[in-house]
């Protein structure tokens, strides 16, 4: 079985201020995880994924993630919050060699306040 | 135009009635997924489908059914809609399994009275 918790249903920060979106993941074998964008009314929209290699992956829009193995962690960071960045985050997770069984968290809402 | 197209996206119906909410895709993707979003519960996987004929059950099945006659197209049937089944209906395309992303359509909001 696997599955993403993501702790926090809402996170505020000013505009400017740095942000992270936290996200824990409970997988056997090693992940392939994701994080995705969902705007009011709209789909969900990839925003950057780690595979393997570097441990910091760039995404979009300037946002990075870092996987941490030993904490089974994979959140979400951007250096310089933007009031458009205001939106719900979500964080997914799928085992290598798992088919196409993609799980994700419960969303995060942030809030970027001007 | 290319992308993914889910249709109605907003339905009212009422509780027993049959609901067809369709997906299209013009990727030729060969993996197409249905989930649904509900507070608390962020998206769950009903069902998916691997190429035209093939489809596999996801996290929350019951009370649904899915076909796949061709590539493009991904429609998702409540036979029998309960009040339960109230959410928002996200269809999504991918090339494949592994680290291949998904693209959403727009979403389908269900209301069932």
């Amino acid at each position: 079985a696997q599955s993403v918790a993501q702790p926090e249903d809402q996170v505020n920060v000013a505009e400017g201020n740095p942000l992270t979106v936290k996200c824990t993941y409970s997988v056997s074998g090693n992940p392939y995880l994701f994080w995705y964008v969902q705007y009011p009314n709209r789909g969900l929209q990839f925003l950057l994924k780690y595979i393997t290699g570097d441990n910091l992956v760039k995404g979009s829009y300037g946002f990075e993630a870092e996987f941490n193995k030993s904490q089974t962690s994979f959140h979400l960071k951007k250096p310089s919050a933007l009031v458009s960045d205001s939106a719900l985050y979500f964080c997914a997770v799928r085992r290598h060699n798992a088919g196409n069984m993609l799980t994700f968290g419960g969303g995060t809402r942030l809030m970027v306040k001007p | 135009d290319a992308g993914i197209t889910q249709s109605p996206r907003y339905k009212i119906t009422e509780t027993g009635r049959q609901v067809t909410l369709m997906c299209h895709q013009t990727w030729s993707h060969s993996y197409m997924f249905w989930y649904r979003q509900d507070l608390g519960h962020g998206l769950r996987l009903i069902y998916y489908s691997a190429a035209a004929d093939i489809t596999d059950k996801g996290e929350v099945p019951d009370g649904y059914v899915v076909s796949r006659s061709k590539t493009e197209n991904f429609p998702l049937t409540l036979e029998s809609a309960t009040r339960s089944q109230t959410s928002v209906y996200f269809c999504a395309s991918g090339r494949g399994s592994g680290a291949n992303v998904l693209t959403f359509g727009a979403g389908s909001r269900l209301t069932v009275l």
